[in-house]
């Protein structure tokens, strides 16, 4: 049963132009949303977090909306640069999952591409 | 600050064999976790230390794979005996435990089981 989904497994977009990377999830005790990024061979990078109490979070060249209704979010980024292609995975937290001990759930992630 | 070293980076083993993965995490981060990320899947958690104590091991596959946590600071995870769909490349990360702080990932071992 897959908590967190990444329904996209790749995108490519054009050097400047936005990269928007979609995630939905079903739990809906899920109280903090990330996302990673993972170059090959390295293991992921924190990115970017938002907690569920807010819809959008920016850093950057990085923001991530969160929409609790629809239980969807995204991670936009402008403008994109070839070196920002890379495996993106969105993860949630469950408070519930361990008592003060945040475990995360990952989706499947999702290969950008940005082409010079 | 020093990041989260794995060791080894590669290895190959024939089925039924065992092996061993090392992780050390960042000084002072109390959580650690064992990630078994299987190709084309996002990461899945095999079992989560704070200090020294297992909080959580529940998708651990206990019958072959075993880990400590020694001192609460390096952490080994086992295999005994492999098995083909074992070949993954297994993560070890650490954290303050803070909501939203994110962890800490290690470059992972990447295992092939042939």
């Amino acid at each position: 049963d897959q908590q967190v989904k990444q329904n996209s497994p790749s995108l490519s977009v054009q050097e400047g132009r936005i990269s928007i990377l979609n995630c939905d999830y079903t739990n809906s005790m899920f109280d903090y949303f990330l996302w990673y990024k993972k170059y090959p061979a390295e293991g992921p990078t924190f990115l970017i977090s938002i907690s569920s109490i807010k819809d959008k979070n920016e850093d950057g060249r990085f923001t991530v909306f969160l929409n609790k209704s629809a239980k969807h979010l995204s991670l936009h980024i402008v403008p994109s640069q070839p070196g920002d292609s890379a495996v993106y995975f969105c993860a949630a937290s469950d408070p519930h999952s361990g008592g003060s001990n945040y475990k995360l759930t990952f989706g499947k992630g999702t290969l950008l591409t940005v082409n010079p | 600050e020093a990041g989260v070293a794995q060791s080894p980076r590669y290895k190959i083993i024939e089925k039924r064999q065992s092996v061993a993965f090392w992780c050390n995490p960042i000084s002072g981060h109390a959580t650690l976790y064992w990630y078994q990320q299987i190709l084309g899947q996002g990461p899945k958690l095999l079992i989560q230390f704070q200090n020294n104590g297992v909080v959580d091991d529940s998708q651990l596959p206990k019958d072959r794979f075993s880990a400590e946590r020694l001192k609460g600071v390096d952490s080994t995870l086992k295999i005994q005996p492999a098995k083909l769909e074992d070949s993954a490349v297994y993560l070890c990360a650490s954290s303050l435990n803070r909501q939203g702080y994110g962890y800490t990932f290690g470059s992972g071992t990447r295992l092939t089981v042939v």
